[in-house]
């Protein structure tokens, strides 16, 4: 089945950029979303691409698609201490409505 | 987007007991599903909920188990039956909208069975 890998950590300072990347296996993607979920709460929609795109800039998030390599990632510019969350890479191909997750990438800023 | 109340947030169950989660959306939405979040883990599609019908499980989940119901396009309940320790995680409701990209999820009810 489907798959998406992302690294399981990451550590910054605050003011520093932050990339996350993420992997997946499912060349029929259409569309590929980073959520967020901080302590306690449930998962936000951060952002999104569409599969034929290869980037998107939304203030200080930008989205990087590589779709021959399968390969997506998230750069937040100015990395502040509220971003520290667990973020989910996520794709949905053409199966209607259902979405794989990656395992999510913990990042912890350091003031 | 879709706004989403799950209910409850948070309980703690002794086991062989069910408890039944409910999730309320404010606008009418095609798709509604059911995650599972282990401890320190990612999200793990239980079913989707379909209206007017039985709804559909993945593999390693049983309508036994987790019941579901959706009466209607904007309501849905899980039910986590006879429940044990390794049930304690996060339930997520989540809902897709046509006209919208992304899913919206509810904030989550944090399960502990004891």
């Amino acid at each position: 089945g489907e798959d998406v890998e992302q690294s399981l950590f990451l550590s910054v300072r605050e003011g520093d950029s932050s990339v996350i990347n993420c992997t997946y296996t499912d060349s029929s993607s259409t569309y590929l979303y980073w959520y967020k979920q901080e302590p306690g709460a449930g998962l936000q929609l951060l952002t999104y691409i569409f599969s034929n795109m290869d980037m998107k800039q939304d203030q200080r998030l930008t989205v990087l698609l590589n779709k021959k390599d399968k390969h997506l990632s998230l750069r937040i510019a100015d990395t502040q201490t509220g971003d520290s969350a667990i973020y989910f890479c996520a794709e949905r191909g053409t199966n209607a409505g259902k979405s794989t997750f990656g395992d999510g990438t913990t990042l912890t800023v350091k003031p | 987007s879709a706004v989403i109340s799950q209910k409850p947030s948070r309980d703690i169950c002794q086991r062989g007991t069910s408890l039944t989660i409910q999730c309320q959306v404010d606008s009418q939405v095609t798709m509604m599903f059911w995650y599972r979040q282990q401890p320190g883990q990612s999200l793990t599609l239980i079913a989707t909920a379909n209206q007017g019908s039985e709804a559909t499980y993945e593999s390693g989940f049983v309508i036994d188990k987790f019941p579901i119901s959706r009466p209607n396009l904007t309501f849905s309940t899980l039910t986590v039956s006879n429940m044990s320790p390794e049930d304690s995680s996060i339930y997520l409701c989540s809902v897709f909208s046509s006209g919208q990209p992304g899913y919206t999820f509810g904030s989550g009810t944090r399960l502990t069975v004891v």
